[in-house]
């Protein structure tokens, strides 16, 4: 069976600093993998996809950025974190297939301090 | 462009009674998935339900049943037999086959509180 695991769980952060939250998916190939933020008490913003190893679409501009560098491996970075960059991430890989659902990750709460 | 709309910030539901969450959508793609997710107070995003465009049929999952009117551009998700447990946020979410790529938006999403 498929699985997807993220880390880490929490995360606390000063401003300034630099980000690397990783997601790795297991028992599938070639997925399609995201990156999704929740703000407290609101709903999801896709923030980056990808349908293969090194190709990555940026859904709204921002501080972040997302790379790909194993079929299974999705990882989401900035080089120096704001304020506004706190929140609930959320990774999900998807089936190659159009009415495939989303499978997501625990998540990371991520505090900017 | 495609867009879900859920009006309903919260819900109380009495346990054992049955439940409608309201969801509508925009989308001038013909071939699209509607999805309804649950995510409890752990934060974990868990899928519940799907409907596709072409489904005659209205999608059912043990307690849960996707109400789909096409015309309307509804998907309202039904409970039945609230239990305490389904105490979660409950997100409506589309995905246009032909136009929208690979993407998943989602509502605002609905709280469901049930009451023992």
């Amino acid at each position: 069976s498929q699985t997807i695991h993220q880390w880490p769980a929490t995360l606390v952060q000063p401003v300034g600093s630099p980000l690397s939250l990783e997601c790795t998916v297991e028992g599938t190939s070639n997925p399609n993998l995201y990156w999704y933020r929740q703000a407290a008490g609101r709903g999801l913003q896709l923030l980056f996809y990808s349908v293969g190893i090194g190709q990555i679409s940026s859904e709204v501009p921002q501080n972040l950025s997302a790379s790909r560098p194993q079929d299974r491996q999705f990882i989401l970075s900035s080089k120096k974190l704001l304020l506004s960059d706190s929140g609930f991430y959320l990774c999900a890989w998807s089936q190659d297939r159009g009415y495939s659902p989303l499978h997501f990750g625990n998540g990371t709460r991520l505090t900017v301090t | 462009a495609q867009k879900i709309t859920q009006t309903q910030p919260g819900m109380f539901v009495q346990e054992k009674e049955a439940v409608t969450l309201d969801c509508t959508y925009d989308t001038s793609d013909p071939s699209y998935g509607l999805f309804w997710y649950k995510q409890p107070s752990s934060g974990e995003m868990i899928f519940l339900i799907y409907q596709g465009s072409y489904d005659q049929q209205n999608a059912t999952e043990g307690r849960y049943s996707l109400n789909f009117q096409k015309a309307r551009k509804s998907a309202n998700l039904v409970i039945s037999a609230s239990q305490l447990g389904d105490s979660a946020m409950y997100f409506c979410a589309m995905r246009e086959v032909n136009t929208g790529g690979f993407k998943t938006i989602f509502g605002a999403g609905t709280r469901l509180f049930v009451k023992a």
